[in-house]
């Protein structure tokens, strides 16, 4: 079957600190891989995406790269901002169905 | 510009009462989807309709039923709810031609107490 595990947080920073969150999958066949961002109160946004091996993903100074051969997704930012403290998910979706990791709460302090 | 909406945002409902959430999109995509998530865990996927076919999940009790009258809303039915399914239920939507993998957009969720 298919599965997401995510690093555990809670994750606590300085505001322009480096960020790395780690997430390794299992699926078979070819899954594309998200990152999505949860804000308290709402919803699920898609921060970036890669649909095949070695594509990077990257948005508002995020990136994560497509690893066939580690199966990961790990998510970086250079300087993380207050702003960016939220939940993280990272997803694949195989057969059009979406499985997520546990999520990974950031905190960043000015 | 909201592209899935649901409503209402708060729902509070009695112990045993029915209640429905509502879904709807602009975006014209063939697959709507409920999600359950408790406390920022992962989403749960309850079930999902692929145009007008239902999916339901192994594991999704008999209690949540959903509809799809047409490809704008779904709904989400909770026959009898109890404290446990205290939650945020999160309603998705795709386009997925068959065999790709594109991304879900989300609504931006209703969170329901059981009282």
């Amino acid at each position: 079957g298919n599965s997401v595990t995510q690093m555990e947080g809670p994750v606590t920073l300085s505001e322009e600190a480096f960020l790395t969150i780690n997430c390794t999958y299992t699926a078979t066949g070819y899954p594309s891989l998200f990152w999505y961002v949860q804000y308290p109160g709402e919803g699920l946004q898609l921060l970036l995406k890669a649909t095949k091996a070695d594509d990077k993903g990257s948005n508002k100074g995020f990136e994560a790269t497509y690893r066939k051969e580690t199966t990961s997704f790990h998510l970086e930012k250079g300087s993380v901002q207050v702003s960016d403290s939220a939940v993280y998910f990272c997803a694949l979706t195989n057969a059009g169905k979406s499985t997520f990791g546990d999520g990974t709460t950031l905190t960043v302090k000015p | 510009d909201a592209m899935v909406i649901q409503n209402p945002r708060y729902q509070v409902t009695q112990f045993g009462k029915p209640v429905t959430l509502s879904c709807s999109q602009t975006l014209n995509h063939n697959v709507m989807y409920w999600y359950q998530q408790k406390s920022s865990q992962a989403p749960k996927l309850l079930f999902h309709y692929y145009d007008k076919d239902f999916n339901n999940e192994a594991d999704t009790p008999d209690n949540f039923q959903s509809r799809r009258p047409n490809t704008s809303f779904c709904f989400l039915d909770i026959r009898s709810p109890g404290l446990g399914d205290a939650a945020m239920y999160l309603c998705a939507t795709s386009r997925l031609p068959p065999g790709t993998n594109t991304e879900a957009f989300f609504g931006q969720g209703t969170r329901l107490t059981v009282v």
